[in-house]
């Protein structure tokens, strides 16, 4: 997974409790990305960041807040966990300009009861 | 902004025979469209991807096919095995070098032995 690891893989939690995603990388990559993947809809972009607090909103941003203070780790912050929000979280990094050639990571699986 | 469409949604063919998947984008300003690999469990992998300025680009038993006027292009898997089953996604890139990729809804390939 090209250097890159999400933490927890797996989460439980109920509605109305904030819940906080790790994503970390190895491979020094300036861009990192937020997705979420549900049936029906692919990989849907939440936010993502092109360098240390430079960050900006996806297509499904609501609900959903991020943060880098540090080149290696964009932590992905639910404010107000919904059961809307249960899905499966995959973080990406990318060296390119444009989104080209990201390279993904193993997943956090999160339910949100 | 753009939008890619991907279809089939599921896909089953038979072991040896070859498979197509299909996606269309609406953004003519994209300029690069990578393909991924799901498999249960994990996170999308990277399998091909082509640009704009090419038309077709292969990779063993892999091949991608781009037709610009159209905003359509198509992964092309020979001589399938069953390790090939997984979801595929399409993805393009959109204008403006913004760092996002948008994707497909996914396709499900079946390879049965």
């Amino acid at each position: 997974d090209a250097g890159i690891t999400q933490s927890p893989r797996h989460k439980v939690t109920e509605t109305g409790t904030p819940v906080t995603l790790r994503c970390h990388q190895t491979e020094n990559h300036r861009y990192m990305y937020w997705y979420r993947q549900d049936p029906g809809h692919g990989l849907r972009l939440i936010h993502y960041s092109y360098g240390v607090k430079d960050t900006d909103k996806g297509e499904v941003s609501d609900g959903y807040s991020v943060s880098r203070s540090k080149t290696e780790d964009f932590l992905l912050t639910l404010e107000s966990a919904t059961s809307s929000q249960t899905s499966v979280y995959f973080c990406a990094i990318s060296e390119q300009r444009g989104g080209e050639t990201q390279y993904f990571g193993p997943g956090t699986r999160l339910l949100v009861l | 902004g753009e939008n890619v469409e991907q279809h089939p949604s599921t896909l089953s063919v038979q072991e040896g025979d070859s498979a197509v998947i299909k996606c269309t984008y609406s953004d003519s300003a994209s300029n690069y469209f990578p393909w991924y690999k799901q498999e249960l469990g994990k996170g999308p992998q990277l399998i091909i991807d082509i640009r704009s300025n090419v038309g077709e680009k292969k990779d063993q038993r892999i091949a991608v096919t781009l037709n610009k006027t159209a905003k359509h292009f198509s992964l092309h898997i020979t001589e399938t095995q069953p390790e090939d089953s997984a979801v595929y996604f399409c993805a393009g890139n959109g204008s403006g070098n913004t760092g996002k990729l948008i994707f497909g809804q996914g396709t499900t390939l079946q390879v049965k032995p």
